[in-house]
This record gives structure tokens, sequence and C-alpha cells, in this order.
């Protein structure tokens, strides 16, 4: 059974940081990676997609990364703005799409 | 452009009353349907998904049943919701690539009282 871990669990930084959100999972057997925001009381936000034979994705400020042998995925944000602030969610996908609990991130201006 | 809706956004039961939670998906025919529900300080749990018209997996035991009347119309139900039911609601579509992306509607918060 896939299980999805996340760290940090929260994180609050002053705008302008790049930051590095880390995802691990237990089972390497997985079509792809996709990472999420969420915003309070909202659905989730597609961010990247990530492909089992790729290596990375980026979008903009955003850089992800897979390494899907060590069961890791790392979310970069560039030059972090207060509008980042949000849940962002990894879930790698096996038979099925598997959630991380999240991290929540906080960018103060 | 595909576009995923959900309804109602805001639903406020008693205990005991019966649920009806709507999703529908345009723009794409033979989405993979998904029920997930994230309950308050916790992750998403996959509830129910669907592969095709009356085909419906069940992922967790519970008291909600789910139903797929036609190829883009996924519904939730329960015939008599309980306290345990309140949380947000959330309906997801993929294409039939196994490497498909994953895309949310904006979800239906649930209580029950």
């Amino acid at each position: 059974k896939q299980e999805v871990t996340q760290i940090p669990a929260a994180l609050s930084v002053p705008e302008g940081e790049n930051l590095v959100l880390n995802c691990s999972f237990t089972d390497s057997a997985i079509y792809n990676l996709q990472w999420f925001r969420q915003d309070p009381g909202k659905g989730l936000t597609s961010l990247l997609l990530i492909q089992s034979s790729q290596r990375e994705q980026t979008s903009g400020r955003l850089n992800a990364s897979l390494d899907k042998s060590s069961g890791r995925s790392t979310l970069y944000i560039a030059a972090s703005q207060p509008g980042d602030s949000a849940t962002y969610l990894c879930a790698p996908h096996g038979q099925n799409f598997v959630f991380g609990p999240g991290t929540r991130l906080s960018v103060l201006p | 452009s595909q576009t995923i809706h959900q309804w109602p956004a805001t639903l406020v039961q008693p205990v005991g009353s019966p649920l009806s939670l709507e999703c529908t998906v345009e723009g794409t025919s033979n989405p993979n349907l998904y029920w997930y529900r994230q309950a308050a300080g916790r992750g998403l749990q996959l509830l129910f998904y669907s592969v095709g018209i009356g085909q419906i997996s069940s992922e967790v035991p519970q008291n909600l049943s789910a139903s797929r009347p036609q190829d883009r119309q996924f519904i939730l139900s329960s015939k008599k919701l309980l306290l345990s039911d309140s949380g947000f609601y959330l309906c997801a579509w993929k294409g039939l690539a196994n490497t498909g992306e994953l895309f949310f509607g904006e979800g239906s918060r649930l209580t029950v009282l």
C-alpha cells in the first residue's frame, strides 16, 4: 500500500526566498507524480505532472523533480510571493492517486 | 477545454437525512471519475472511482454510495447521514491514459448537525 509523507508540514518565509518542499513515497511502481496547490476552502489546482520516465518538469517559477527509484519528489519555488501562500500536496499515481498530507506554506510580505 | 462542476457548494444537513452531491465534466469523453473526502485536519481520502457508466469501485466501506448514470456525471449519495460524514467532498476526473493528469472540481462542503 502506497504511503506518502511531506516535509515540512508547515513553512513560513519572507517574500523573495527560494523554497524546497519534499515528498516521499514508499511504492516506486508509479505512472507519474502530480503536485497540487490548495487554497483554503477550495479545490485542488494542478501545478505540475511528472511522468515516471522524466526527471523534472518546470512551469514558471516552479520546478519539480522526481527520483522514482528512491521514492522522492521535490518541488522548488523560486522567488516566493505572498500569492504562493497555500497548501501544497503531492500525489504519486500508481493503481490510484495517493495524496500526501501537504505542506502549508505562508509567504510573508 | 475541459471543465468540471460540482454542486451544491455548501450543504448543512441534519443527522439521518439523505444526501446527493453531483459532479459533471464537460469537454471530454470516457473520463475516469473520482470522489474524494477531506475531513478537517486530515488528508484526501479516495471514496469511489469509476472507469465507465455503471462501473463503481469503492475504496472505503462506509455510509455512502456512488453512481454514474451518464458518461460525464458522477453522483455521491447517502440514505441517512451520520455526523462523521461531515467534510469537504471533491470530485475529480482523469483521461483514460494511465499517464493522465488529475483535475479537481471546486468541492462541496457538507456539515452534518
